[in-house]
């Protein structure tokens, strides 16, 4: 099977753009999660969609916000960017309840 | 929620020699406990994984042990190679419990040959 795919995987954006990201799953994965990584703080969960829904939400700002849809493609949103939301952004799909796998990421630089 | 302390932040070790690293979690009900490696640039990719109903899991030169009882559970590699230099995360969650997988911050293992 393919591996989970993110578009894109650079983006430079300035200060109060706002920013979608792209996550397509493993075929036959239903939950798709999102996390935020930056030197220091490892993987912070941002959230978790199974079947169009938001199952989970870390402890971010409502600028943050993500989608679903009925192939299980994910996207993610944040606007009004600023600095600190320079990060790489990984999404990880699996079957429900198991191991996670992880794309490649998408390296947003905010300037 | 569920809170995942990694030790330690970084680890330098000689080839050939073994590598522990360890993890605890606060959420008693966590059942699900796995390994990522990743390298520099590169996506975490899982490395093993061990449930709750298990003591200790084996690949290899890798091993995972769990203490429910303590809720700590440890990253044991054995034979150290060059090509283990990573970034290791530990993480937990419940597995039928709606709850997402929640990462320690990582330790730096750096193998000198």
């Amino acid at each position: 099977k393919a591996g989970v795919t993110q578009t894109p995987r650079y983006l430079i954006k300035t200060r109060g753009q706002q920013v979608t990201l792209s996550c397509s799953p493993i075929s036959g994965h239903r939950s798709v999660s999102w996390y935020q990584q930056t030197p220091g703080q490892g993987l912070q969960f941002l959230f978790e969609y199974f079947s169009e829904t938001q199952r989970n939400k870390g402890n971010f700002p409502g600028r943050f916000s993500g989608r679903q849809f009925s192939n299980s493609r994910s996207e993610m949103n944040v606007s009004t960017l600023e600095l600190g939301d320079s990060a790489l952004y990984l999404c990880a799909s699996s079957p429900w309840g198991q191991a996670q796998f992880f794309g490649p990421g998408t390296r947003l630089t905010v300037l | 929620g569920e809170n995942v302390e990694q030790h330690p932040s970084t680890l330098s070790v000689q080839e050939g020699d073994s590598a522990v690293i360890k993890c605890t979690y606060s959420d008693s009900a966590s059942n699900y406990f796995p390994w990522y490696k990743q390298e520099l640039g590169k996506r975490p990719q899982l490395i093993i994984d061990i449930r709750s109903n298990v003591g200790e899991k084996k690949d290899q030169r890798i091993a995972v042990t769990l203490n429910k009882t303590a809720k700590h559970f440890s990253l044991h590699i054995t034979e150290t190679q060059p090509e283990d230099s990573a970034v290791y995360f530990c993480a937990a969650s419940r597995i039928s419990g709606n709850t997402p997988l929640v990462f320690g911050k990582g330790t730096r293992l750096s193998v000198i040959a």
